[in-house]
């Protein structure tokens, strides 16, 4: 089946640096998401994103898809930034294959 | 911002005991699913809907579990004998359709002592 790496697995950040976690899938067939986790729990969609490069504030996500990888870039870090990001890929169904993500520290 | 609402936020159970979590997903959105995310950040897929029917589950779901997703009512799942493994915290997510994006609820954290 669908396997997702995510790296690295944590980051530790000075507040206002920057950070880039990778996603490598498997397989080309698949869309790939990013998502947040907050400490509490509650996952937060941030990007869908089959392919390309979209943005959004100071996040952006860049999908290779040929290339069978894709990258969250996070610039000018803050301390609400902090907490796990998990890259998915879903095929036929929408039933999500998930990496066991990267968890973020940003220090003030 | 998601609007998928699941109760309780966290159960605590004994071993044997049943364990019900619920879920109302966003208005609209007919496709539901459940998740669980174990400590170690590892995802299972347990089972989706749609509207009312079930699409997909897998055989521990079949097995162990009762789950519906009611038109007019919140969904549920329920563990029908909890175990320590069980132990987790369990993700609903709703969805327009089979190429969409997910939003996810904030999670019912089941401690199986």
């Amino acid at each position: 089946g669908q396997q997702v790496q995510q790296s690295p697995a944590s980051l530790v950040l000075q507040e206002g640096e920057n950070a880039e976690l990778q996603c490598n899938f498997s397989s080309t067939a698949t869309r790939l998401q990013w998502f947040y986790q907050h400490p509490g729990g509650r996952l937060v969609s941030l990007f869908y994103n089959p392919s390309g490069t979209k943005h959004t504030g100071r996040l952006t996500s860049t999908t290779v898809t040929n290339e069978r990888r894709g990258s969250l870039h996070i610039s000018s870090s803050q301390t609400t930034d902090s907490g796990t990001y998990f890259c998915a890929t879903n095929s036929a169904g929408n039933k999500l294959t998930f990496g066991i993500g990267t968890r973020v520290l940003v220090r003030p | 911002n998601s609007k998928v609402i699941q109760t309780p936020r966290y159960l605590v159970k004994g071993q044997g005991q049943k364990a019900k979590m619920r879920c109302i997903p966003e208005k609209g959105h007919p496709v539901v699913f459940w998740y669980q995310q174990n400590k170690n950040n590892e995802f299972k897929f347990l089972i989706n809907f749609q509207n009312q029917e079930v699409l997909q589950q897998i055989d521990m779901t079949e097995k162990r579990f009762s789950a519906e997703c009611p038109s007019n009512s919140p969904c549920s799942l329920e563990i029908q004998s909890s175990e320590a493994g069980d132990s987790a915290l369990y993700l609903c997510a709703s969805s327009t359709g089979d190429q969409n994006t997910l939003y996810f609820g904030a999670g019912t954290r089941l401690s199986v002592l």
